[in-house]
C-alpha cells in the first residue's frame, strides 16, 4: 500500500484559496488517489478521487502531475465550515480498497 | 436516505465484558468495513466484508470478530473488552470493488475501563 505524508496542519482565512499537497512516491499504476474531510465527532466524508491531471467537483479540485507521485487537494475560498482534517489516500484499483489513512492535516480557517 | 446507521453511539464496558457494535447501511452496497480512529491517528481497518457471508480481516482485526449474514448489517463484536480497545470505531460501505467512495457512519466512541 502506498504511504502518504501530509502537512500536519495550515491555517488560512475566510475567502482564501487552499492548496493542500500530498506526496506518495510509491504510488502504483493500479492506485488512485483519494480525498476525504473529517469534522469532530464525525466520520470521515469523501470530497473527491482522481488518476491523473486535474479533477474538479462543486467544492474542491484535484490536481496530480504527470509523475503521479504527488498531488494537491484545492480548496477555493475557504469559509470557517471548512476547518476540519483532510486525509490524503491511495487505493488500488483491484480487489477491495484497504484504504489507509494517516494523521490526514489539520485545517484552521479563521475569521 | 439513513445511508450508514452505527449503534450505540457510546458505550462504557468494564474490562473483560463483550458487546456488539451495530453497522447497518441502506444503500445496497457490497462492501462493507469497520475502522478505528485513536486520538490523533488516523483510522486503522479492523474487518471487511465483500459480500455477504465472505469476511476478512484488515490491519488490526485481533479482539474483534464480525460476520455477514446480510448485506445490509456488519456487526463487529468485542470478545473480551481491553482498555486497548477504548477507541472511536467507524463503519462504512461503498458500492463497488473498485469506488474509492466510502459511506461513513457517524461513529461509536467506546470506553473500556
Amino acid at each position: 500500500l502506498a504511504k502518504t505524508t501530509q502537512p500536519i496542519s495550515m491555517d488560512s482565512y475566510e475567502g482564501q484559496e487552499v492548496n493542500i499537497t500530498c506526496s506518495h512516491n510509491n504510488i502504483a499504476t493500479n492506485d488512485y488517489i483519494t480525498w476525504y474531510q473529517q469534522f469532530p465527532s464525525q466520520g470521515p466524508r469523501f470530497i473527491i478521487q482522481g488518476y491523473k491531471t486535474k479533477v474538479t467537483n462543486e467544492v474542491a479540485s484535484l490536481f496530480i502531475p504527470a509523475d503521479r507521485k504527488s498531488s494537491t487537494l484545492s480548496l477555493p475560498r475557504v469559509s470557517l465550515s471548512d476547518t476540519a482534517v483532510y486525509y490524503c489516500l491511495v487505493f488500488m484499483n483491484t480487489g477491495f480498497q484497504k484504504l489507509v489513512f494517516g494523521t490526514g492535516t489539520r485545517l484552521l480557517v479563521s475569521p | 436516505n439513513a445511508g450508514v446507521t452505527q449503534t450505540p453511539k457510546f458505550q462504557v464496558l468494564k474490562t473483560g465484558q463483550s458487546m456488539t457494535l451495530q453497522c447497518a447501511q441502506d444503500m445496497n452496497h457490497e462492501y462493507m468495513s469497520w475502522y478505528r480512529q485513536d486520538p490523533g491517528m488516523g483510522l486503522r481497518l479492523i474487518h471487511y466484508s465483500v459480500g455477504a457471508g465472505i469476511t476478512d480481516q484488515g490491519e488490526v482485526p485481533n479482539g474483534y470478530n464480525v460476520s455477514r449474514s446480510t448485506t445490509e448489517d456488519f456487526p463487529l463484536r468485542l470478545l473480551s473488552a481491553a482498555p486497548s480497545q477504548t477507541s472511536v470505531y467507524f463503519c462504512a460501505s461503498t458500492r463497488a470493488r473498485l469506488d474509492g467512495e466510502l459511506f461513513f457512519g457517524e461513529g461509536s466512541r467506546l470506553t473500556v475501563l
